[in-house]
């Protein structure tokens, strides 16, 4: 089977700006959960959408939003990008939310 | 009652040692802990993982330790490898407390491992 999938794999960006990332889960998994990871703070969970509804949302600003497509791929959005957004965002996907697989990841630069 | 905490931040083990990393949880909700390995440049892979119903699991090289009691889980690497040179994170989840717990996986801080030959 073929691994979890994100694109853009880079992004740069300025500050004020808006930002899509798109990630594509396993065939067959139907939960797919977003992480940023930063230096500083380590992995921090974003959200996460099982068979097109968001079931869990982390402790991030609005400006953080998803949604899920009927065929589980993932979109994740940012609005008006500020600089401590620059990160590498991670989705994972799973069949039972628990055993989750990440993709190589989107980083994600805003100057 | 969210956090994981991880140790050692990093580590130097010399070739054919043994890489022990820790990690101490406080949610007694989790019900899942996973540890994954990642390189740079990559995304986080799924090493191993255990429930709490056993206290040791293997998997070649590498072994889970967990202690219920004591909230605490470690991995061990038996005969390092230079090629095992990563950044280890722990994880948990609840798999069974439903809500705030769906799809949300709490890392530790992360372990740098150096392998040297």
């Amino acid at each position: 089977k073929a691994g979890v999938t994100q694109t853009p794999r880079y992004l740069i960006k300025t500050r004020g700006q808006q930002v899509t990332l798109s990630c594509s889960p396993i065939s067959g998994h139907r939960s797919v959960s977003w992480y940023q990871q930063t230096p500083g703070q380590g992995l921090q969970f974003l959200f996460e959408y099982f068979s097109e509804t968001q079931r869990n949302k982390g402790n991030f600003p609005g400006r953080f939003s998803g949604r899920q497509f009927s065929n589980s791929r993932s979109e994740m959005n940012v609005s008006t990008l500020e600089l401590g957004d620059s990160a590498l965002y991670l989705c994972a996907s799973s069949l039972d939310t628990s055993r989750q697989f990440f993709g190589p990841g989107t980083r994600l630069t805003v100057l | 009652q969210q956090q994981v905490k991880q140790s050692p931040q990093s580590l130097i083990v010399q070739k054919g040692g043994i890489s022990i990393i820790n990690c101490a949880y406080e949610n007694t909700a989790f019900d899942y802990f996973p540890w994954y390995q990642q390189f740079p440049g990559k995304g986080p892979a799924l090493l191993i993982a255990i429930r709490p119903d056993v206290s040791e699991k293997k998997e070649g090289r590498f072994t889970i330790s967990f202690n219920k009691s004591a909230k605490q889980f470690s991995l061990h690497i038996m005969d390092s490898q230079p090629g095992d040179s990563a950044t280890y994170f722990c994880a948990a989840i609840g798999e069974k407390a439903g809500g705030t717990s769906y799809g949300k996986l709490t890392f530790g801080q992360g372990t740098i491992l150096t392998v040297h030959p």
